[in-house]
């Protein structure tokens, strides 16, 4: 079977720019979240969608966005890029929607690599 | 505000040696802790996940101990390779989200040297 599957896997934009990142999780699995991780950092919860449901939001400004679709496949949205913005995005996939209380696995996949110049 | 720190940030080891990766979190009240590894450029491929009812989980030459009480997580791998040069990072779950949110330390990179 297929891991979580991420496109593109480099981008880049120039501040101001909007891109959208999509994700496809595991067969099976309902849950999707999205992380951003800057060089020399761990990675920082975005969102989490579950069941088209956002679950959880990160502390992230307006300008990212995400939506999760009937297909459990997801997209986030970042409008009006900043030079802080450049970052590995990456999107986890898991069956159940709490990896705290189910002792859930999350399963990552590549990451798209954002270039904001 | 749950913190996860990871020591030391990167480490050098010849081939051969065992050696012990450490992680600490500030919340006692986690359910779990998760040890990934990354490669550069990479995703994270999950290594082991302790449950907070467990006090260790082993998978081949990894060995991942768990102390709530104390707030500290170790990752001993045992017999060490040039293929385990990576980043490896310790994340728990989010005391203050619900759902799949991980709080994550900054990784220990680990060189080793053939």
């Amino acid at each position: 079977d297929a891991g979580v599957t991420q496109s593109p896997t480099h981008l880049i934009k120039t501040r101001g720019q909007q891109v959208t990142l999509r994700c496809s999780p595991i067969s099976g699995h309902k849950s999707v979240s999205w992380y951003q991780q800057v060089l020399g950092q761990g990675p920082q919860f975005i969102f989490q969608y579950y069941e088209k449901e956002e679950r959880g939001r990160g502390n992230f400004p307006d300008r990212f966005s995400a939506r999760q679709f009937p297909n459990y496949s997801s997209e986030l949205n970042v409008n009006a890029l900043l030079l802080g913005d450049s970052a590995l995005y990456l999107c986890a996939s898991s069956l159940a929607p709490n990896s705290g209380a189910l002792n859930e696995k999350l399963f990552f996949g590549s990451g798209t690599q954002l270039s904001v110049l | 505000k749950q913190e996860v720190t990871q020591i030391p940030a990167a480490l050098s080891v010849p081939e051969g040696e065992n050696l012990v990766l450490n992680c600490s979190f500030t919340d006692s009240a986690i359910y779990n802790l998760q040890w990934f590894r990354q490669d550069p450029g990479k995703g994270l491929t999950s290594l082991l996940l302790i449950q907070s009812s467990q006090r260790e989980q082993t998978s081949g030459r990894l060995n991942a101990s768990l102390d709530k009480s104390s707030g500290r997580s170790t990752l001993y791998i045992a017999a060490s390779q040039p293929g385990d040069s990576a980043t490896y990072l310790c994340a728990v779950p989010s005391s203050n989200q619900a759902g799949t949110a991980l709080i994550f330390g900054k990784g220990t990179t680990l060189s080793v040297s053939s």
